[in-house]
């Protein structure tokens, strides 16, 4: 079975502290891709990041920053010098085969709230 | 070139009913999937539809929801007779392919409020 836990249904810190979501998954694919995308109070989806099943090489992308880990089922996502902008619903997405390659299985989301 | 667009944005329908949600794809876009989203809830997949085929639909209830991707024009998902309980934000994603690393690209939602 296909399944994404996000563990953390909310975390609250002050400005300027960096704040790690966690994400596990479950899957029986060896081939799969993991996603994370924001949810502003906005309400849309924003897509920040795809990692495939294949490369847990961990990436940096400004104040973003996300480890990959296979051993543990684990695509963590940590913001660093956290922002008020950055208060949003984070959530983790896995995509393989054996679910159909087509939809996403996501996790139940982080809400982030920042405080200045 | 202009993203994933859904309307309404906000629907309000009295119980009994019927809501028509739609989606225009991304240009270049033939996959079309949809997602509901319960009150502090997480994104749940409904549907994954090409242009005239419904390629998944386990997620979607066994009555009273339907949804199409005619040859022309926008998918469409389809709610007869609203209850109090599909009030949700329905989201419609599209990609220009299946399978393989690519992300689907969000429309803004509709918000469905059930009276």
């Amino acid at each position: 079975a296909q399944k994404v836990t996000q563990a953390q249904t909310e975390i609250s810190v002050v400005e300027k502290e960096d704040v790690t979501l966690d994400c596990v998954y479950e899957t029986r694919d060896t081939t799969y891709y993991l996603f994370w995308y924001k949810q502003p109070p906005s309400g849309e989806l924003v897509f920040l990041i795809r990692r495939n099943s294949f490369d847990e090489q961990n990436e940096i992308s400004g104040r973003y920053s996300w480890n990959f880990q296979k051993s543990t089922s684990s695509f963590n996502f940590t913001i660093t010098a956290s922002q008020v902008v950055d208060s949003a619903v984070y959530f983790c997405a896995l995509k393989s085969g054996a679910d159909s390659w087509g939809k996403f299985q996501f996790g139940a989301g982080t809400q982030v709230v920042v405080t200045p | 070139n202009a993203g994933v667009m859904q309307n309404p944005r906000h629907l309000v329908r009295r119980r009994g009913q019927e809501a028509r949600l739609r989606c225009s794809p991304m240009k270049g876009h033939s996959h079309v999937y949809w997602y509901r989203q319960l009150p502090e809830e997480g994104l749940k997949f409904m549907v994954y539809l090409q242009k005239e085929n419904i390629i998944d639909e386990s997620g979607m209830p066994k009555e009273r929801f339907s949804a199409e991707f005619p040859k022309e024009g926008p998918s469409i998902l389809r709610i007869q007779q609203v209850v109090r309980g599909d009030s949700a934000a329905y989201f419609c994603a599209s990609s220009p392919r299946t399978g393989g690393p690519d992300e689907q690209y969000f429309g803004p939602g509709t918000r469905l409020t059930v009276t």
